[in-house]
């Protein structure tokens, strides 16, 4: 069965800094690999996704992710924090098949400080 | 196009009462995708439908649940009878395709007591 293991629960960054938050997924085959951002009281949007080709990913806000597939990780970065980034990030991996099914992390969630 | 639009935003009812969550999808979008939020289990996946056919309901949890999906532009989440351990979070999302971006919306917050 896929999984995704997000291990930090909660990450606090100061505002200019950077960030990235850790994403592993255990599947047996390459799956297709999202990010997702919650605010808070809203529903979650996407940040960036991989499917296949460069594994090298830019998405919204400022975000890129990379895949390494040795390493079964798909992390998240971004260069310089802004306090508007201060939410709830979810990685989710879903079946390169008809089974259109996502498989959510626990999320991670990051506060912003002055 | 508005989104995917959730009613009601906020729930409460009482334990034994029967609760329905609605969502209007994003027109055009063939997938439609009920999850569930709770701080114990995170999002689950309930149910998802295809051309508004129900593909996979594994996700949901007992016969409480049921899932309606009457026409491209409404589906329907409804449990009876609610519990107190129904308390979460309900999302719907919907896509173009089943592995494309899943659009969300801002979620139907329901307390059970």
């Amino acid at each position: 069965a896929q999984s995704v293991t997000q291990p930090d629960i909660h990450i606090t960054v100061s505002e200019g800094a950077s960030l990235e938050l850790r994403c592993n997924y255990s599947y047996g085959a390459t799956p297709y690999l999202f990010w997702y951002v919650q605010s808070p009281g809203q529903g979650l949007q996407l940040l960036l996704k991989y499917f296949s080709g460069d594994t090298l990913v830019q998405g919204i806000k400022g975000f890129e992710a990379e895949f390494k597939r040795s390493q079964s990780s798909f992390n998240l970065r971004k260069p310089s924090v802004h306090w508007s980034d201060a939410a709830e990030y979810f990685c989710a991996v879903g079946p390169r098949s008809n089974d259109y099914k996502l498989s959510f992390g626990a999320g991670t969630t990051v506060t912003v400080r002055a | 196009d508005a989104g995917v639009i959730q009613s009601p935003r906020h729930e409460v009812t009482e334990m034994g009462q029967e609760v329905t969550l609605r969502c209007k999808p994003i027109s055009g979008h063939d997938y439609l995708f009920w999850y569930r939020q709770t701080m114990m289990r995170g999002l689950e996946l309930l149910i998802y439908f295809n051309n508004n056919v129900p593909i996979d309901d594994s996700g949901m949890p007992e016969d409480r649940f049921s899932a309606k999906m009457p026409n491209a532009s409404f589906s329907t989440l409804k449990i009876q009878p609610s519990e107190p351990r129904d308390s979460a979070v309900y999302f719907c999302a919907s896509s173009l395709g089943g592995a494309d971006e899943a659009f969300f919306g801002q979620g139907t917050r329901l307390t059970v007591v």
